[in-house]
């Protein structure tokens, strides 16, 4: 069974432009979340979609968004890139929406922002 | 609100040795507890959760965990260490009726030969 993927791998942007993060979920998951990992602000959630609705939201400017997909692949945006938004984007997923499911997360997206 | 802390930003230990990496939490009501291992450049991997029941949980590459609901605690352990064992280690809990993790700020295991 494929585990979370997430694409790109790294990528390099300039200060004010946009980027889409892409994730698809392990076979079966229909909860996806997105996380931001820095060194200075540690893991930090973003948000978490299920069944394509948007469920829970973390404490981050409106120049991030997401959605999910009726496959339930997903997708995170963010707009007019600081240079701040340098950091490792992990994508998880889980096959319920609550209660002990584990979660499990994709090998990252690193962006840098130049 | 929920929270972690997992007090040593390090801990080092001889290969052979025990390793204990520590947590505690902050919840209102029964847990939902869990530990994740990310080596360099990599994802994190899921080792172990606690839910309910035993209060020694066993998990992934011979890790198991303590669940200590007095001392609201849930420490990482392994009765020998590995040099491969050497990666960050994050404790999480479950935001409850959400799939949403709240991480500590991670534990960096050293293993020296």
């Amino acid at each position: 069974k494929a585990g979370v993927t997430q694409t790109p791998r790294y990528l390099i942007k300039t200060r004010g432009q946009q980027v889409t993060l892409s994730c698809s979920p392990i076979s079966g998951h229909r909860s996806v979340s997105w996380y931001q990992q820095t060194p200075g602000q540690g893991l930090q959630f973003l948000f978490e979609y299920f069944s394509e609705t948007q469920r829970n939201k973390g404490n981050f400017p409106g120049r991030f968004s997401g959605r999910q997909f009726s496959n339930s692949r997903s997708e995170m945006n963010v707009s007019t890139l600081e240079l701040g938004d340098s950091a490792l984007y992990l994508c998880a997923s889980s096959s319920l929406g609550a209660s002990g499911n584990t979660i499990y997360f994709g090998e990252g997206s690193w962006l840098t922002v130049v | 609100a929920q929270s972690v802390a997992q007090p040593e930003d390090q801990v080092n230990v001889a290969e052979g040795n025990p390793l204990t990496v520590k947590c505690t939490y902050s919840v209102s009501g029964n847990p939902y507890l869990f530990w994740y291992v990310q080596y360099p450049n990599r994802g994190l991997q899921f080792l172990l959760k606690y839910i309910t029941g035993d209060n020694l949980v066993k998990g992934s590459y011979g890790f198991e965990a303590e669940f200590n609901k007095s001392q609201t605690s849930f420490h990482l352990k392994k009765p020998s260490a590995l040099v491969s064992d050497s990666a960050l280690y994050f404790c999480a809990v479950r935001d409850k009726g959400y799939n949403k993790l709240i991480f500590g700020a991670g534990t960096r295991l050293a293993v020296h030969p």
